[in-house]
């Protein structure tokens, strides 16, 4: 158990549809991330917030508007999204955003498949 | 910018064989260096790390050094079991902007045969 949550496991989604990819942690940590993992790429950073503010936005397409309502709760929401978006999305926390030493806690992530 | 050139794989042992996955890095500033574990279905785990030259990082039988000169940060074990199949991810962590920034390799596949 890491103490990052997140639902659902798999999501399989047509272009058409909305859906939202959510991501809780349990471990009072300030900081949260987004992170694209596909086949034989590194892990690709998309989007950071610490303490419920946005502080990065790794020149992600508009089809994905993250959402932080408090520092325990990430959300990835989706809309109109592309085949090549199919990836295993990882959410991380970590205790802060402003070292560079600091351990990333991930959830197992969410198995993401676009028709 | 910063980047992570680790060993392609799969790389297949027989247990209690001695592994190596090479890692070597490109940063601008003074990075803390990672190892990273991925198992079947799970998400990422830190096995190990360094955050300044000729530091060892070590856990479960595992360590890498951090070589500053040969920008390296390989990673060793000296008796390899199944359970040790996984993904491994070398990573370098450096504040970008004032934020920590993780760069991550592509992973490297190991599979251990009994």
């Amino acid at each position: 158990e890491t103490g990052v949550t997140q639902t659902p496991r798999h999501l399989v989604m047509g272009m058409t549809n909305k859906k939202s990819l959510k991501c809780e942690q349990h471990l009072g940590h300030n900081a949260m991330y987004w992170y694209k993992q596909s086949a034989k790429k590194p892990l690709e950073l998309m989007f950071v917030y610490s303490l419920e503010e946005r502080v990065e936005n790794n020149s992600v397409p508009s089809r994905f508007s993250p959402e932080c309502p408090n520092s325990s709760h990430l959300f990835l929401h989706l809309h109109t999204l592309q085949p090549e978006d199919s990836a295993l999305y990882l959410c991380a926390s970590s205790q802060d955003w402003g070292r560079a030493n600091e351990k990333l806690f991930f959830g197992s992530g969410t198995q993401l498949s676009v028709l | 910018g910063d980047s992570v050139t680790q060993m392609e794989g799969p790389v297949t042992l027989s247990e209690e064989a001695f592994l190596t996955i090479n890692c070597t890095y490109t940063a601008t500033g003074y990075p803390s260096l990672f190892w990273y574990v991925q198992y079947p279905g799970e998400g990422l785990q830190l096995l190990l790390k360094a955050t300044k030259a000729d530091d060892k990082g070590s856990n479960k039988g595992f360590e890498a050094t951090y070589r500053k000169e040969t920008t390296s940060f390989h990673l060793e074990k000296g008796s390899v079991q199944v359970s040790d199949s996984a993904v491994y991810f070398c990573a370098l962590s450096d504040l970008g902007q004032g934020y920590q920034k993780v760069t991550f390799g592509t992973g490297t596949k190991l599979q251990v045969i009994p």
